[in-house]
């Protein structure tokens, strides 16, 4: 069974722009989960989908959003850029009954 | 909402040597515990996991026991190879029973020498 994809894998953006990552979950998956990672605060959840709707938000600003799709697969949203942004980001999905959280590879973003 | 500490590294250890690595948990019931591997470049891949108080998960030559008395769930392996090296993280969710959000330890870095 394919793993959870993310595209694309690398981003460069300048400050101010605006950036959309995509997510293909593991087949059978609906819940879709998105994380940052930077060296400096480490892994830190931004938010949750299940079957179209946002289940579960972390402590992020509102120019982080999400969203997902009728097939599970979901995007996220960052707006007006910031260098602070820069960072990997990771997808992860889990089965609607085991729970577990399957990563996919990330999708690595640079801000100028 | 649960919590996680996890020892800080870098560890070095040269090969065949033992590992471990310990994580302590505050938590609200009992919660699934997790360890995750992160290889340079790459994503996390689940390692292991316990679901219940005295569960052992093992993979890979790599085992962790959910300790309630300790609230504790260490990383262990008994003879490490170069292959090994990576960070390694400790996870529970932030909230027990809250759905998917997981709450991750810092991350303990490992590199493991010929």
């Amino acid at each position: 069974k394919a793993g959870v994809t993310q595209t694309p894998r690398y981003l460069i953006k300048t400050r101010g722009q605006q950036v959309t990552l995509s997510c293909s979950p593991i087949s059978g998956h609906r819940s879709v989960s998105w994380y940052q990672q930077t060296p400096g605060q480490g892994l830190q959840f931004l938010f949750e989908y299940f079957s179209e709707t946002q289940r579960n938000k972390g402590n992020f600003p509102g120019r982080f959003s999400g969203r997902q799709f009728s097939n599970s697969r979901s995007e996220m949203n960052v707006s007006t850029l910031e260098l602070g942004d820069s960072a990997l980001y990771l997808c992860a999905s889990s089965h609607p009954t085991e729970g577990t959280q399957y990563f996919g590879p990330g999708t690595r973003l640079l801000v100028l | 909402g649960n919590s996680v500490t996890q020892m800080e590294g870098p560890v070095t250890l040269s090969e065949e040597a033992f590992l471990t690595i310990n994580c302590t948990y505050t938590a609200t019931g009992y919660p699934s515990l997790f360890w995750y591997v992160q290889y340079p470049g790459e994503g996390l891949q689940l390692l292991l996991k316990a679901t219940k108080a005295d569960d052992k998960g093992s993979n890979k030559g790599f085992e962790a026991t959910y300790r309630k008395e300790t609230t504790s769930f260490h990383l262990e392996k008994g003879s490490v190879q170069v292959s090994d090296s990576a960070v390694y993280f400790c996870a529970l969710p932030g909230v027990t029973g809250g759905g998917n959000k997981l709450t991750f330890g810092t991350g303990t870095q490992l590199k493991v020498e010929l």
